[in-house]
């Protein structure tokens, strides 16, 4: 597995301001993704954070809302800009580990961001 | 896009039975993976299934990459307390650029004493 770490763990926020939250991982990994899991909800990708190039969004995302970064193999961030209490949701990284056929994806703690 | 239907919802069992629960999907995946999130936390990985009609076990976990590769199931034999949390399943379709999660809506279990 990997260890995966996110700062910060929770924080409440008001409207209209922005919130940057970081990933951090143990070793060296390729693929890194940002998820959010809305209350009571599933969870959905946002973007692959790619290594040396702009995010992969998926629809529906839009890099001026979440602006994401990934300057090495080790460490990215997912900005939530302008935020609304609609944001207010479980944001999550995952790593993929491994190459070829194994495919696993692990998951950092989440962050859990309240909008007032 | 792709859609996850996972069932059931949420499963109320007593300490000891058996549990089942599946995905399936409108379309293909070429992995199912099956994870499970405790309050307050990120979900962990259970099982990874990489071949259509693959079976899987991990300690009394059982999980099947279905024939079609639209669908999937995990099982737990035994239940005991700590299995109580919510099972996600996702489906990946590796390459071209498609290479994140897809996830199910998740199954609630529930263990009465």
């Amino acid at each position: 597995s990997a260890v995966i770490s996110q700062k910060p763990s929770r924080d409440i926020c008001q409207r209209g301001t922005s919130l940057t939250i970081q990933c951090q991982v143990d070793s060296q990994v390729t693929m890194m993704f940002w998820y959010r899991q809305q209350p009571g909800q599933s969870l959905t990708l946002i973007a692959t954070a790619n290594q040396g190039s702009e995010a992969t969004y998926e629809s529906g995302f839009v890099i001026d809302k979440f602006p994401i970064s990934r300057p090495n193999l080790t460490f990215s961030t997912l900005t939530v800009s302008n935020m609304s209490p609609e944001d207010s949701s479980i944001y999550l990284c995952s790593v993929e580990r491994g190459g070829g056929r194994s495919n696993e994806q692990f998951f950092g703690p989440g962050t859990r961001l309240t909008v007032l | 896009g792709q859609q996850l239907n996972q069932s059931p919802q949420s499963m109320f069992i007593q300490e000891g039975e058996d549990v089942s629960m599946n995905c399936t999907s409108s379309s293909i995946f070429n992995t199912w993976l099956w994870y499970k999130q405790e309050p307050g936390e990120g979900p962990v990985l259970l099982i990874a299934l990489y071949k259509a009609g693959e079976l899987t076990s991990n300690g009394r976990l059982t999980a099947q990459f279905g024939i079609t590769r639209k669908d999937s199931f995990l099982n737990i034999s035994a239940s005991i307390p700590s299995d109580v949390g919510i099972y996600f399943c996702a489906g990946q379709l590796k390459g071209g650029g498609a290479d994140g999660l897809t996830f199910g809506k998740g199954t609630h279990l529930i263990i009465q004493p």
